[in-house]
């Protein structure tokens, strides 16, 4: 139980393009959900944290405009990244967690490449 | 602000080598503390947790304790195995009401010979 997926797993955009990433719990209902970016020999360094229904909280230095985030449903959150740049190369990680003993601690998805020409 | 401090990589030992990883942090409160490990492709998984000073975390043969005099929570293994050759994350977490927020180390990347 507890697996989170990731969609697409890379991606290669050109600059100026829009691309999505989805995560998706699989097995359980996620009424948070984070997003990470982690650059090469660096930590994760969260971005965001989204509660369903609500608008995310981004961190600070994080552009809101830039990385649009919807968790609409319980099960799947996205992360668009706008009018990408080289710059935004970088893998990005979500994170979901639930309710009870069971899921209340973060399931990590796989992560996504994006690599923007 | 908090912070996790990992010992430099990558390391790399023969089977059944005893294995340390130092951890150290910075934190305003009362943390808990994780360590999460990721295979070759996979998603990060949590290997163990310790929620205030003293306790011990333990999974696998892994162990750490949770240090407040010294804010470390070093990883020790007394017998590795080629199957544990993964990346190795250090990580805190504060809570403050309903909202958390983990803060990772960089990560060691642990190879594990034959």
């Amino acid at each position: 139980g507890a697996v989170v997926s990731q969609h697409p797993s890379w991606v290669i955009c050109k600059s100026g393009t829009s691309v999505k990433i989805e995560c998706r719990s699989l097995d359980f209902q996620a009424t948070t959900m984070f997003w990470y970016r982690q650059f090469p020999k660096q930590s994760l360094m969260l971005m965001a944290t989204s509660n369903e229904g609500s608008k995310a909280t981004y961190e600070q230095g994080v552009e809101k405009d830039k990385f649009l985030i919807n968790h609409a449903s319980l099960t799947l959150s996205t992360l668009t990244v706008t009018s990408a740049h080289p710059e935004d190369s970088s893998f990005y990680i979500c994170s979901a967690r639930g309710t009870g003993a069971s899921y209340n601690e973060q399931f990590f998805g796989p992560g996504t490449r994006l690599t923007v020409l | 602000g908090n912070s996790v401090t990992q010992m430099e990589g990558p390391v790399t030992l023969s089977e059944e080598a005893f294995l340390t990883i130092n951890c150290t942090y910075t934190a305003t409160g009362y943390p808990s503390l994780f360590w999460y490990v990721q295979y070759p492709g996979e998603g990060l998984q949590l290997l163990l947790k310790a929620t205030k000073a003293d306790d011990k975390g333990s999974n696998k043969g892994f162990e750490a304790t949770y240090r407040k005099e010294t804010t470390s929570f070093h990883l020790e293994k007394g017998s590795v195995q080629v199957s544990d050759s993964a990346v190795y994350f250090c990580a805190l977490e504060e809570r403050t009401g309903a909202n958390s927020k983990l803060t990772f180390g960089k990560g060691i990347t642990l190879s594990v010979r034959p």
